[in-house]
């Protein structure tokens, strides 16, 4: 079973915190994504990246950066947040590996609010 | 730039009953759409429900149907008899064929509940 696994799963923080959002893939795949969805909105993409070291930007990357460190793990990094982050943010993953080559596999999201 | 409207919601159906979420898509940026329906259900991560990668060709799932149209731009997601267990979030989506498969563009989603 393809599995994607986020952490925290809420998080509060304040206008100008520091947040790391982490995000743990077990699939072997070798795509991974972050985005965020917002009332009124669909998932839009902030980040993703194709290996571990290497980084692509998204849709919608303004004050976010991201890090894959290993295959397996991705982190969405917000140095000041702002209110305008407050989001539920979804990983995913993708590519030949465990489940369906070219499926997309979701974590159950990270709820995140900037006071 | 690519773009996917769907029905908005919250759409409240009776156990049993028929449902219809519209989809209607633009793809600029993409010759060949792939056109999905992904699901949420509560407390949990989205996960495919259904996918067609060619036009004029019928995904099926879950008592589920999406036809994929391209003379309309449309990818309806359609069901004859829905039941309680089908209360959810579902998204319309399109993207690229090719490796990076992930790349997706997504609707807003269609809260769908079903009372008993």
């Amino acid at each position: 079973e393809a599995a994607v696994t986020q952490s925290p799963r809420n998080k509060v923080t304040v206008t100008g915190g520091n947040v790391t959002l982490s995000c743990r893939q077990t699939n072997s795949h070798n795509y991974m994504y972050w985005y965020r969805q917002d009332t009124g909105h669909g998932l839009r993409l902030i980040h993703y990246s194709y290996g571990a070291g290497n980084l692509q930007i998204g849709d919608v990357p303004d004050g976010y950066k991201a890090t894959r460190t290993t295959q397996e793990d991705f982190f969405l990094l917000l140095e000041l947040a702002s209110p305008s982050q407050t989001s539920l943010y979804f990983c995913a993953s993708s590519g030949a590996g465990t489940g369906v080559p070219g499926q997309l596999y979701f974590g159950e999201g990270s709820k995140l609010t900037v006071l | 730039g690519d773009s996917v409207t769907q029905t908005e919601g919250p759409v409240t159906v009776s156990e049993s009953e028929s449902l219809i979420i519209n989809c209607t898509y633009s793809a600029t940026s993409i010759a060949y759409p792939n056109l999905f329906w992904y699901v949420r259900y509560p407390g949990e991560g989205l996960q495919l429900l259904l996918k067609v990668i060619t036009a004029g060709q019928k995904g099926s799932s879950r008592g589920f149907e999406a036809t994929y149209n391209k003379e309309t731009t449309s990818f309806h997601l359609q069901k004859a008899s829905v039941q309680e267990s089908d209360s959810a979030v579902y998204y319309c989506a399109l993207g690229n064929t090719g490796a990076n498969t992930g790349k997706l563009t997504f609707g807003h989603g269609t809260i769908l509940r079903v009372h008993p």
